[in-house]
């Protein structure tokens, strides 16, 4: 069975401060994709990124960074120098390689910047 | 603006009521889904079509019937409701293959969302 867990249900940071939103996964398939996406107050998910089970460079863009590791199933996401702007709804997905048209969705991570 | 267009933004009704969430996506995608999404649990994956054919029907109550007339469009038609069916429901598309053939697992891209209240 596959699963995404988010344990954090709420952070609370204050601006500039940086921010790692946690995700861990469980599959049995040797191919896979993980996905995080951001939603913000006004209800649409937002893809961040995409990566493949047989990638796992860490990769940065701009503020957001992550780091997948698959050794921990863990594909965590970390926002440096946070802001107000980045007060939203995070989640963690995971799909299979093919045969299937699911996304796996962790429960979200609410993250808050206070200024 | 992702491209994916919902309709209402909000919508309160009676459990005897009947009314239609509409979605419409401008991206030229193949595939559309719609998602529930509830406080404190995973998004939920309610039907998945491709080329405007049903390719997942996730368990739900049939109290939930959706239609997808082209590629653009797609409707979750609601009757009888019960309150536990409040929730955010989000339509999503993606550049999707045919029913079982190929899935790209390319991104989603998701509307604002229904918010639906059942009293």
């Amino acid at each position: 069975a596959q699963k995404v867990t988010q344990a954090q249900t709420e952070i609370s940071v204050v601006e500039k401060e940086d921010v790692t939103l946690d995700c861990v996964y469980e599959t049995r398939d040797t191919t896979y994709y993980l996905f995080w996406y951001k939603q913000p107050p006004s209800g649409e998910l937002v893809f961040l990124i995409r990566r493949n089970s047989f990638d796992e460079q860490n990769e940065i863009s701009g503020r957001y960074s992550w780091n997948f590791q698959k050794s921990t199933s863990s594909f965590n996401f970390t926002i440096t120098a946070s802001q107000v702007v980045d007060s939203a709804v995070y989640f963690c997905a995971l799909s299979r390689a093919a045969g299937t048209y699911k996304y796996i969705f962790g429960t979200g991570t609410r993250l808050k910047v206070l200024a | 603006e992702t491209g994916v267009t919902q309709t209402p933004r909000h919508l309160v009704m009676g459990m005897t009521n009947k009314k239609s969430l509409k979605c419409e996506q401008h991206l030229g995608h193949n595939a559309m889904y719609w998602y529930k999404q509830s406080a404190k649990k995973p998004l939920e994956l309610m039907f998945v079509y491709s080329l405007e054919e049903r390719v997942e029907n996730n368990s739900v109550p049939s109290r939930f019937s959706p239609e997808c007339p082209n590629s653009s469009h797609l409707f979750l038609h609601l009757h009888t409701l019960q309150p536990e069916d409040s929730a955010l429901y989000l339509c999503a598309s993606s550049p999707r293959g045919r029913t079982g053939r190929y899935t790209t697992n390319e991104k989603l891209f998701f509307g604002s969302g229904t918010q639906l209240s059942v009293l």
